[in-house]
């Protein structure tokens, strides 16, 4: 079993829609919650990142982190065709010096 | 600009030879990394290196080596022992800390092809 699960999609949402995307972990050690993008054929960009438990608010991206639940989202709000991309979720822990990735899920937005 | 490059952007080998990609920093950053990424799946670490003339094997090891005689540089080899070579490569680095959180910055990627 992966230490990472991310939900596989796709996904294929309206311009404007509200996104969820959402990864599970099995890991109790993992303290940095990390949400990369990922244009096609292109290296990940750090999107956001969240330390433990909590809420993280940056425009139109909010970042969940439930650890009791072992569980994280990211949401998009007002979906931009611009958003459209692989998510990848990442775990890391105290340390931070090495990531565990999901698999990604690749979003469409269409205008 | 600072940043990471990777070259080349694509590359063919023919099976049964080595190939080396090259992954250059000029952020001052003492980490470096190499990922692969198969399509429809993560990243997997292959190597990383801490500090130069240091390195250790990631998740997926068997089949490649490197080397980090320069901070700047950490050259990333697929030999023939590489069952199933064809994938994306990524490099990263970070500047770590004792605590807290460090970003790792992406390379553009190679994507090798086997032949």
């Amino acid at each position: 079993q992966k230490e990472v699960e991310q939900d596989p999609g796709p996904l294929s949402v309206p311009e404007g829609a509200i996104v969820s995307l959402n990864c599970t972990y099995s890991n109790s050690a993992f303290q940095y919650f990390m949400w990369y993008r990922q244009y096609s054929r292109k290296g990940p960009e750090l999107l956001m990142y969240t330390y433990s438990s909590g809420n993280k608010e940056d425009g139109r991206f909010t970042a969940q982190v439930d650890k009791s639940s072992k569980y994280i989202s990211l949401f998009i709000r007002d979906s931009q065709p611009s958003d459209s991309a692989t998510y990848l979720c990442a775990m890391s822990g105290t340390n931070a010096g090495k990531s565990t990735f999901g698999d990604g899920t690749t979003l469409t937005v269409k205008p | 600009d600072g940043g990471i490059t990777q070259s080349p952007k694509y590359l063919f080998r023919k099976e049964g030879q080595n190939v080396t990609l090259s992954c250059e920093q000029n952020l001052n950053h003492d980490a470096m990394y190499w990922y692969r990424q198969d399509p429809g799946q993560g990243l997997r670490l292959i190597y990383y290196s801490q500090i130069v003339n240091d390195f250790q094997k990631g998740d997926i090891a068997e089949g490649y080596s490197v080397s980090r005689e320069k901070k700047e540089s950490f050259p990333l080899t697929v030999t023939s022992a590489q069952k199933n070579p064809t994938a994306f490569y990524l490099c990263a680095s970070r500047s770590p800390g004792l605590a807290g959180f460090m970003e790792q910055f992406f390379g553009p990627g190679t994507r090798l092809t086997v032949l």
